[in-house]
């Protein structure tokens, strides 16, 4: 079935420093892609998305691009802050069989020090 | 335009009580999911409404249920409450199926 996996967290960096948080995907057609991040205590808030191959999506700095050929969708930033702490999910949205399937990841926590 | 809001905040049963949640989506979204959250198993998907309908249901028992009213809120009851249902419960609305998903700040449910 179809599945959302993302790397193991916590990731820890000092601020200033590349992130990197991966991300692939199983379906069987051709899903939505999203990053959602989590602050404490709030709910999830849309980062970014793409919708067919190739796309990029960005925001505040973040972007990731829908790679089809390796089923990725990779989030990065250049230079991150202590403000960019937060959980990270990345997220799959696919027709199928007259509904939707809306598959989440098991969530990234990011870590930022000054 | 003002965000998906959900009350209570917060909220503290016993096991064996009900408890009715309640979100009201962003102006104009039809769709809303209901999703539970803990630390061990994660977001899990409940259910969806749309247009008054329930159009999808995650594996959750029975005593998990919902409504959509024909103005978009949402209701999700939960029924003779177990230890194991303490979660945060969140909301999120769209304008359509399968689109970017906007969520509420959730309802913090702890049952002694």
């Amino acid at each position: 079935g179809d599945s959302v996996t993302q790397m193991e967290g916590p990731v820890t960096l000092s601020e200033e420093a590349f992130l990197t948080i991966n991300c692939t995907y199983t379906a069987t057609g051709y899903p939505s892609l999203f990053w959602y991040v989590q602050y404490p205590g709030e709910g999830l808030q849309l980062l970014l998305k793409a919708t067919k191959a190739d796309d990029k999506g960005s925001n505040k700095g973040f972007e990731a691009t829908y790679r089809k050929e390796t089923t990725s969708f990779h989030l990065e930033k250049g230079s991150v802050q202590v403000s960019d702490s937060a959980v990270y999910f990345c997220a799959l949205s696919e027709p199928t069989s007259g509904t939707y399937k809306y598959i989440f990841g098991t969530g990234t926590r990011l870590k930022v020090l000054a | 335009k003002a965000g998906v809001t959900q009350t209570p905040r917060y909220l503290i049963k016993t096991r064996g009580q009900q408890v009715t949640l309640s979100c009201s989506p962003i102006s104009g979204h039809r769709s809303v999911s209901w999703y539970q959250q803990t630390p061990g198993q994660g977001l899990q998907f409940l259910f969806e409404y749309f247009s008054e309908t329930q159009r999808n249901k995650g594996n959750f028992p029975g005593r998990f249920s919902g409504r959509q009213f024909s103005n978009s809120r949402s209701e999700m009851n939960v029924s003779t409450l177990e230890l194991g249902d303490s979660a945060l419960y969140l909301c999120a609305s769209s304008t359509n199926r399968g689109g970017e998903q906007y969520f509420g700040p959730g309802t913090r449910l702890t049952v002694t």
